[in-house]
């Protein structure tokens, strides 16, 4: 089983639209979690960070944690076109050991 | 803050010269820092760990003798592409952690060996 699982997708949504992104991890001990967007050509950005279960919110976006399910997602409300990219869920399994998820792409099409 | 500034951001070399990339953790020390590549539409794959004063960690297949890796001071590592060929054109990027708040990526750097 992989530390940091995404559904690669392609994941396509129309403008407006919200964008759900999911990620599982499979250490119980993680402490720290990351959603990066990553556009092609560029190198990875961090866009939110979530420590503790529950919502974040921030802006269009919101990260969902659950430890007990092993499970963090990312919403993106009102879907631009910009967001189109490489969304890199990414888990902290020890302080300076960071494992990365695949990447799902997304499309959101105008 | 926890700025991470790559150089350079593209270069282009002959077969069999050496390429020399830098990366600078610019407002905070860095003593773990990480040299990923990534071919097009592919994931991120790291290559090794560049801890401050001690040898770097390198991924299985990775050959630590044509990439060379130095960290000598807590703000600067290197990634030296020893002998390019053709196929080792790709993206480089290098990454600085901030402990649990996460890493902090470099901009990249594109090399094309021709």
């Amino acid at each position: 089983q992989k530390e940091v699982e995404q559904n690669s997708g392609p994941l396509s949504v129309p403008e407006g639209a919200i964008a759900s992104l999911n990620c599982t991890y499979s250490d119980r001990g993680s402490q720290s979690f990351f959603w990066y967007r990553q556009y092609s050509g560029k190198s990875p950005e961090l866009i939110m960070s979530i420590y503790s279960n529950g919502d974040k919110e921030d802006g269009r976006f919101t990260a969902q944690l659950n430890k007990a399910s092993q499970y963090v997602s990312l919403l993106i409300r009102d879907s631009q076109p910009s967001d189109s990219a490489t969304y890199l869920c990414a888990v902290n399994i020890e302080y300076n050991d960071m494992r990365f998820g695949a990447g799902t792409r997304l499309t959101v099409k105008p | 803050g926890a700025v991470v500034s790559q150089h350079p951001s593209r270069v282009i070399c002959k077969s069999g010269t050496s390429v020399k990339i830098e990366c600078r953790s610019l407002d905070f020390q860095a003593t773990t820092m990480f040299w990923y590549r990534q071919f097009p539409k592919k994931s991120l794959m790291l290559m090794a760990t560049s801890n401050e004063g001690s040898k770097a960690t390198y991924e299985q297949g990775v050959e630590k003798d044509k990439f060379l890796i130095n960290h000598a001071s807590l703000t600067l590592s290197t990634l030296t592409v020893t002998s390019a060929h053709p196929e080792d054109s790709s993206f480089y990027i290098c990454s600085a952690t901030r402990g649990l708040y996460g890493y902090t990526f470099g901009s990249g750097t594109r090399l094309t060996v021709v």
